[in-house]
């Protein structure tokens, strides 16, 4: 049973442009929520957190938003750079009992 | 000091042979988790300590044994493995329980 649903499995963005990264849980008790990112053969980068109470968290080019009454979650990244290329995982925590990972996304930014 | 640090990066073993994978941080975080991920797939959860005590095993094989000598130090002993164990072992550690993890670098680890 996935709690934690990526339904993208892949996004391809034009350099300086943005790219919005989605994330879908069906568990109502997660409090917290994060998103890494992975490079092939490395272990995940944390890369930007909200707890429940918010909607929105920013950092740098990096915005989290977050709707609960949707259960859904999103990663803005603007502007976009070669470099952001990798695998974006989203997750969630419920009061620190149960961690789950998304499926994945591959970002591909082209220059 | 943000890293964790895992060794060896890469290992290789029969189905009879006795491993372990280990790993350090030294930020002082209070939670330590073993991770297993298959390619193409999130990582899945496999063990998580916090303060030295195991406190969360996911219906792990008992071939796959985990230790935490210390607050720094993680341990994950093999043995017995199967070829369907071979997949990219990862620790992370964080300050609060299943918050901000930090991750290692990985053991990508192949049973033959």
């Amino acid at each position: 049973d996935q709690q934690v649903k990526q339904n993208s499995p892949s996004l391809s963005v034009q350099e300086g442009r943005i790219s919005i990264l989605n994330c879908d849980y069906t568990n109502s008790m997660f409090d917290y929520f994060l998103w890494y990112k992975k490079y092939p053969a490395e272990g995940p980068t944390f890369l930007i957190s909200i707890s429940s109470i918010k909607d929105k968290n920013e950092d740098g080019r990096f915005t989290v938003f977050l709707n609960k009454s949707a259960k859904h979650l999103s990663l803005h990244i603007v502007p976009s750079q070669p470099g952001d290329s990798a695998v974006y995982f989203c997750a969630a925590s419920d009061m620190g009992n149960q961690f789950y990972f998304g499926t994945g996304t591959s970002l591909t930014v082209i220059p | 000091d943000t890293e964790v640090t895992q060794t060896p990066k890469h290992l290789v073993m029969g189905m009879t042979n006795k491993k372990s994978l280990k790993c350090e941080q030294h930020m002082g975080h209070r939670a330590m988790y073993w991770y297993k991920q298959k390619a193409k797939k999130p990582p899945e959860l496999m063990f998580v300590y916090s303060y030295e005590k195991l406190s969360i095993n996911e219906s792990v094989p008992s071939r796959f044994s985990p230790e935490c000598p210390n607050s720094s130090l993680l341990n994950l002993h093999l043995h017995a493995l199967q070829p369907e164990d071979s997949a990219l072992y990862l620790c992370a550690s964080s300050q609060e329980f299943h918050r901000e993890a930090f991750f290692g670098q990985g053991t990508r680890l192949t049973v033959v």
